[in-house]
């Protein structure tokens, strides 16, 4: 079973600060990752999306890929408490589907 | 309009009940998925559907059934509900290999089941 791994958090950061959440994945053959931000009761919507390994930038965003160290990573610079959520990392698995890790809860604090 | 529907928003039913779950969609996009989200278990596939003549058995497919009566709709039952599948159920599409966005999912807004 492809598993893909977070930090359930909460990770709590003061306002203004950066957020580092972290991810990684099992299966060594991964090519497309994926950044989920979810707030309590809501559904997922897309972040970011990252295929290359290196740095991705959008905005307050910045992903990070290692494929070599099958490690995803999402920097939020200039952490607003809007950002408080939970943030969902998803590798697209063999059968061409997304595998979802549990989620790291993040806690920004005004 | 939202891109991608799900009917009912809420619904309380009871043990051993037959229940159905419907999602639309106007994206146009091929491929339909549903998802069970539970606290602390993350989202868990429970089918998916590529096209509309095919249907996939996800991670947790045990008790549900799905029909994708068109590109644009892609059901999900419960044949017997029953507690333990209380949870929150998300619908979601994404495009296809000709379109090159076909692994970017869009989800609808979730169906919070109860299951008494």
């Amino acid at each position: 079973q492809k598993e893909v791994e977070q930090n359930s958090g909460p990770l709590s950061v003061p306002e203004g600060a950066i957020a580092s959440l972290n991810c990684t994945y099992s299966d060594r053959v991964s090519q497309s990752f994926f950044w989920y931000r979810q707030y309590s009761g809501k559904s997922p919507e897309l972040i970011m999306s990252i295929y290359s390994n290196g740095d991705k930038e959008d905005g307050r965003f910045t992903a990070q890929l290692n494929k070599a160290s099958q490690y995803v990573s999402l920097l939020i610079r200039d952490s607003q408490p809007s950002d408080s959520a939970t943030y969902l990392c998803a590798v697209v698995g063999s059968q061409g589907n997304l595998i979802f890790g549990k989620g790291t809860k993040l806690s920004v604090k005004p | 309009d939202a891109d991608v529907t799900q009917t009912p928003r809420n619904r309380i039913t009871k043990t051993g009940k037959r229940i159905m779950l419907e999602c639309s969609q106007t994206k146009g996009h091929d491929r339909m998925y549903w998802y069970r989200q539970d606290p602390g278990l993350g989202l868990r596939l429970i089918y998916y559907s590529f096209d509309v003549k095919d249907i996939n058995k996800g991670e947790i497919s045990d008790g549900y059934s799905v029909s994708r009566q068109a590109q644009a709709k892609f059901s999900l039952s419960l044949e017997s509900a029953i507690p333990n599948q209380t949870a929150l159920y998300f619908c979601a599409t994404s495009g296809t290999v000709w379109t090159g966005d076909q692994e970017t999912q869009y989800f609808g807004p979730g169906t919070r089941l109860l299951v008494l």
